[in-house]
């Protein structure tokens, strides 16, 4: 059965960091290519960033860019988002999810129940 | 910047038909775009239900389709029933590494 589980959210400063990670279990990790998508407390879902099966592409919402990194370890079947010098606005549940194709845009199959990520002083 | 539109809200009868789009603020959608649909209720994970723009998830019943109308992304729903009462969200590659959700429609069964 495929899981993937979030963890590592939790209340921070504005102007902090917090590391998420994504455990996945139950399919090839390292044969995916791997999504953060985040949802604003009562708004829409918004891709965040997606990082392709060995880890050496990457591409990120406008938003998020030079603050977020993506980044993943095969042989630990784990999925990361490193987020810097968070704002209110990145407030959000975070999901990470599975593309269903070879490049990284066919959509997704599975999905985390998502992490929590609060800002606030 | 190109935003993915979605009609804010729909409702629909019982056993009726709804169509949701997902257009752009500029331009039209096409199969190059890689449509996908997703459900979401309240307090949960969302669901997929169409990707590449008209393949159904596995589970997902027949009485949800997507296709191209026009030039726009069209999830269409058949016999619709009260658990369909959802939101919907589609996203839209963008080309260059960059995939897009439109801001989601609220569907009402009524």
């Amino acid at each position: 059965e495929v899981q993937l589980v979030e963890s590592g959210g939790g209340l921070v400063q504005p102007g902090g960091s917090l590391r998420l990670s994504c455990a996945a279990s139950g399919f090839t990790f390292s044969s995916y290519w791997m999504h953060w998508v985040r949802q604003a407390p009562g708004k829409g879902l918004v891709w965040v960033s997606r990082i392709n099966s060995d880890g050496s592409s990457t591409s990120y919402a406008d938003s998020v860019k030079g603050r977020f990194t993506i980044s993943r370890d095969n042989a630990k079947n784990t999925l990361y988002l490193q987020m810097n010098s968070l704002r209110a606005e990145d407030m959000a549940v975070y999901y990470c999810t599975r593309d269903l194709g070879p490049r990284g845009y066919s959509g997704y199959d599975y999905w985390g129940q998502g992490t929590l990520v609060t800002v606030s002083s | 910047q190109t935003v993915v539109t979605q009609e804010p809200s729909f409702s629909v009868s019982p056993g009726g038909t709804a169509t949701l789009t997902c257009g752009l603020s500029s331009g039209s959608v096409s199969s190059n775009h890689y449509p996908s649909w997703y459900q979401q209720t309240p307090g949960q994970a969302p669901r997929t239900l169409i990707y590449r723009t008209n393949t159904r998830s596995s589970g997902v019943p027949d009485r949800f389709s997507g296709s191209i109308l026009g030039n726009k992304a069209a999830l269409t729903i058949t016999g619709a029933q009260a658990d369909d009462e959802s939101d919907y969200y589609c996203v839209l590659y963008m080309g260059s590494g960059i995939l897009v959700f439109g801001g989601g429609t609220k569907l009402t069964v009524l």
